[in-house]
């Protein structure tokens, strides 16, 4: 099975403080992908990437960035957290662009 | 860009009974419809998609069909169970894009009556 995880299930940062959100999968996947889920919005997609060091804006990429320096490994950084970054973030990774893998989410919270 | 409608938004039926979701795009370049399941304190999980060439598949008690005419595509559940409640998703992502341009539908909530 694919497993993707994430380094925290819940975070509580406060308010300019750079925060970082850690994706790793397990199944040499090329291509991982950030969201955010919000109530009555649906997912909403902040970044993706298709190759190691390859990077792409989605939907709403203001305030974020991501890294990915390892294939298996997909990083989302707040540069300055703000109070409407708290939601549930989710990361996904796929081997063929189609069928994503989703992890459990970290639910952030920004005081 | 793509917009995509989900409804209803909450669905309350009885074990054994069948659950119907719809939903409507607006981009009639989209060609590619996944449905995710998502589960209480889990993230969402694919359970069945549909390409445009097709207008309908299924997958044991889960089928979808798609309209491509009138821009809407559904997700049926036949003898629901209790472990098929969780919210439902459906989007739906244009031809040339893959998961990138998928646009997510607001999610519909299923609870399955015992």
């Amino acid at each position: 099975d694919v497993k993707v995880t994430q380094s925290s299930r819940y975070l509580v940062k406060r308010t300019g403080e750079k925060v970082f959100l850690e994706c790793v999968q397990d199944m040499d996947h090329e291509n991982m992908f950030w969201y955010r889920q919000d109530p009555g919005l649906g997912l909403r997609l902040i970044y993706f990437s298709y190759d190691v060091k390859m990077k792409e804006k989605g939907d709403i990429p203001e305030g974020y960035s991501v890294s990915r320096e390892k294939k298996e490994r997909f990083s989302l950084i707040l540069e300055s957290a703000s109070t409407n970054q708290t939601s549930m973030y989710l990361c996904a990774s796929s081997a063929n662009r189609w069928e994503q893998y989703f992890g459990p989410g970290t639910r952030l919270t920004v005081t | 860009g793509e917009n995509v409608e989900q409804h209803p938004s909450t669905l309350s039926v009885q074990e054994g009974d069948s659950a119907v979701i719809k939903c409507t795009y607006s981009d009639s370049a989209s060609n590619y419809f996944p449905w995710y399941k998502q589960e209480l304190g889990k993230g969402p999980q694919l359970i069945i998609d549909i390409r445009s060439n097709v207008g309908e598949k299924k997958d044991q008690r889960i089928a979808v069909t798609l309209n491509k005419t009138a821009k809407h595509f559904s997700l049926h559940i036949t003898e629901t169970q209790p472990e098929d409640s969780a919210v439902y998703f459906c989007a739906a992502s244009p031809a040339g894009r893959g998961a990138d341009g998928l646009t997510f539908g607001k999610g519909t909530h299923l609870i399955i009556q015992p």
